[in-house]
């Protein structure tokens, strides 16, 4: 069965930065992408970033990219998201999801329960 | 960046069949998914490669994608199916999901 627990989430105030984390299991992590996904309450999805399978290729949405960075532990099963320079507006709840195959430019087939963020003073 | 668009929200009665478009420029040209996300859940895959069904989906979910329009349809629409659907496609760099679709069975 595949798992993805999320962590790393809480209250942060603005310009600070926030490292999460996914720990995957259930699957041959090294095979597949990785991705971050963010909802903000009440809003719809948004994706944030994805990861290829060796960390060879790497994708961020417009909002985030300069700020946050992805990166993977293969031999860990671990996934990260690192977020400096943090707005209001990133306050939202935090999914990983395991990518469908080893691109990240392709869909999403199991996500995590998210871990929280709240960027506030 | 590539967009989709989805309508806000759909309404259907019971028993019923509910359809859900995504629209994106030549989206057809493009695999397009299907989430399903219930209140205080976690998105599930519902459909992919735009007509295919996970194990466990049930068959009253199908979808298609030709031209500019992705359609997620319900058939026979039942009470627990009600929740927010999104759709999602990828580009060369980015993955890309539209702004959802809250279906009300009712």
């Amino acid at each position: 069965e595949v798992q993805l627990v999320e962590s790393g989430g809480g209250l942060v105030q603005p310009g600070r930065s926030l490292r999460l984390s996914c720990a995957a299991s259930g699957f041959t992590f090294d095979d597949y992408a990785m991705h971050w996904v963010r909802q903000a309450p009440g809003k719809g999805l948004e994706w944030v970033s994805g990861i290829n399978w060796n960390s060879g290729s790497i994708g961020y949405a417009d909002s985030v990219k300069g700020r946050f960075t992805i990166s993977r532990d293969n031999a860990k099963n671990s996934l990260y998201l690192q977020m400096n320079s943090l707005r209001a507006e990133d306050t939202a709840l935090y999914f990983c999801a395991k990518g469908y195959s080893g691109s990240y430019t392709h869909l999403l087939d199991y996500w995590g329960q998210g871990t929280l963020v709240t960027v506030s003073s | 960046s590539y967009e989709l668009t989805q309508p806000p929200s759909v309404s259907v009665s019971p028993g019923q069949t509910a359809s859900i478009t995504c629209s994106g420029d030549r989206l057809g040209e493009r695999y397009a998914c299907w989430y399903q996300q219930k209140p205080g859940q976690s998105p599930v895959l519902v459909i992919y490669q735009d007509s295919k069904r996970p194990s466990g989906i049930p068959e009253r979910f199908s979808g298609s994608n030709s031209g500019n329009t992705a359609i997620l349809t319900i058939s026979g629409t039942q009470a627990m199916d009600e929740a927010d659907y999104y759709c999602q496609a990828w580009d060369s760099s980015h993955v890309v999901f539209g702004g959802g679709t809250k279906l009300t069975v009712l």
